[in-house]
């Protein structure tokens, strides 16, 4: 069964300073999602990251993927109070790729002055 | 529309009534999903359908949920007998199929149901 863990689950940081996000996952993949939720909103696609080695970057957030780790990172720079939400990953499987996602917990991101 | 619509946006239910809850996909994809966001199992995959395959319902919770979708693009998820642990957000997906792997999903606002 395919797990996949985001840490931290909650994250307070201040405006202008930089952090990063994991997503772990269990078993081989080579498609991992992030996502970004506002409260009471749906998921707005942020990344999607196809092999080994990806990296994008919008604005201030930049997303990489090491598959050989199974592990995804969300790195902010400079954050802004606009990054406040909460982040997902998501991986589909390997031999599915047909959008059959898995998942994290969520990541709480609170960008205070 | 240009995202994924979906009806209700809210829906409260008494304890064993059925729902029905609809979507419509983004015009030109072929796959379409049904998640469901809850507190206590966060975001869970459903049921998916792309074309006119069999659907994947390996998601579904129990029997009394179902889903069909109609003429490739409008779905319908439906829930018999309603129990309080339905209450959750429905969350409606869509995406293209290039080379028979999805491509990006887009998520509809949800419809969230409390069962009362």
């Amino acid at each position: 069964e395919l797990k996949v863990e985001q840490n931290p689950l909650f994250l307070s940081m201040q405006e202008g300073k930089n952090y990063t996000i994991y997503c772990n996952y269990s078993t081989t993949s080579d498609r991992l999602y992030w996502y970004r939720q506002d409260p009471g909103k749906s998921l707005e696609s942020l990344f999607v990251l196809l092999s080994n080695g990806a990296v994008k970057q919008e604005g201030r957030l930049m997303a990489s993927l090491d598959t050989k780790a199974r592990l995804s990172t969300l790195h902010i720079t400079a954050a802004v109070h606009d990054l406040s939400a909460t982040y997902f990953c998501a991986v589909d499987s390997r031999g599915t790729s047909y959008g059959k996602l898995t998942f994290g917990q969520g990541t709480i991101l609170t960008v205070h002055p | 529309g240009a995202g994924v619509s979906q009806s209700p946006s809210n829906k409260v239910t008494e304890k064993g009534k059925d729902v029905e809850l609809r979507c419509d996909p983004i015009s030109g994809h072929t796959a379409l999903y049904w998640y469901r966001q809850s507190l206590g199992q966060g975001l869970e995959f459903l049921i998916y359908f792309q074309g006119n395959s069999a659907p994947d319902k390996s998601g579904l919770p129990s029997d009394r949920f179902s889903a069909e979708r109609t003429g490739g693009s409008v779905s319908t998820l439906t829930i018999q007998r309603t129990q309080q642990e339905d209450s959750a957000v429905y969350l409606c997906a869509s995406s293209r199929r290039l080379a028979g792997v999805a491509g990006e999903l887009f998520f509809g606002e949800g419809s969230r149901l409390t069962v009362l």
